[in-house]
């Protein structure tokens, strides 16, 4: 079955940067789209961006632009969520998700990463 | 933008309870609308999709309706472990950008 496994907790300083991992499994990791969302506590959850199955294409969400890479590397069924010049309302638990067939609904989701950005 | 506004934001029910979520759209969004039940501690799971088609291993208790700007979940008999917060997402535009509502609580 499909199985999205993101790295661990991370506490960073405002100014720097954090890149999150998720690994996939489970199924042909070059046929999905992979999005990242964040969530805060009582709130629903915020698209960031996505990157295509291959790589190639990625779409960010315009308050993200310029401070937001996304990348994946097909060797190791891996995509990446880089977020720089961090600020302490960037802190949220960071996920990846998986869209099938590019239409935008969410199948499959890994289990979060919580990003603490306090000085 | 299309903003996803849900009511109500909290609902006390109890279990055996049927129960309906409403999710309205400031624009037709046609059927791109999703539903996703969120616990505690845990990613959200994807419960419908096309506003009314049940995703992969999701039980019959849960449907989906509507298309355009109204849309609503029904659970027909609440259990135990469906209490947590529904959100809806529209999917209409390509990138998605801002698309979830606020959310909808169901507690005991």
């Amino acid at each position: 079955h499909v199985q999205l496994v993101q790295s661990g907790a991370e506490v960073k300083k405002p100014g720097a940067s954090v890149k999150i991992s998720c690994k996939a499994s489970g199924y042909t990791f070059t046929t999905y789209y992979m999005h990242w969302l964040r969530q805060t506590p009582g709130q629903g959850p915020e698209w960031m961006g996505l990157i295509n199955p291959n790589g190639v294409s990625t779409a960010y969400a315009q308050r993200f632009q310029g401070r937001v890479i996304m990348t994946r590397d097909t060797s190791t069924s891996t995509v990446y969520m880089e977020l720089s010049r961090l600020r302490s309302d960037d802190t949220a638990v960071y996920y990846c998700a998986a869209d099938r067939d590019g239409s935008g609904h969410l199948q499959h989701w890994g289990q979060g990463t919580l990003v603490t950005v306090s000085s | 933008e299309i903003v996803m506004t849900q009511s109500p934001a909290t609902l006390s029910v109890s279990p055996g309870e049927r129960v309906t979520l409403s999710c309205r759209a400031s624009q037709s969004v046609s059927s791109n609308l999703a539903w996703y039940q969120q616990k505690p501690g845990q990613a959200p799971r994807l419960l419908i999709y096309g506003a009314s088609a049940r995703a992969t291993d999701i039980p019959p208790r849960f449907s989906g309706s509507g298309s355009g700007t109204e849309f609503t979940l029904t659970i027909s008999s609440l259990q135990s472990e469906d209490f947590a917060i529904y959100y809806c997402q529209h999917y209409h535009n390509w990138p998605p950008g801002d698309c979830f509502g606020q959310g909808t609580n169901l507690e005991i």
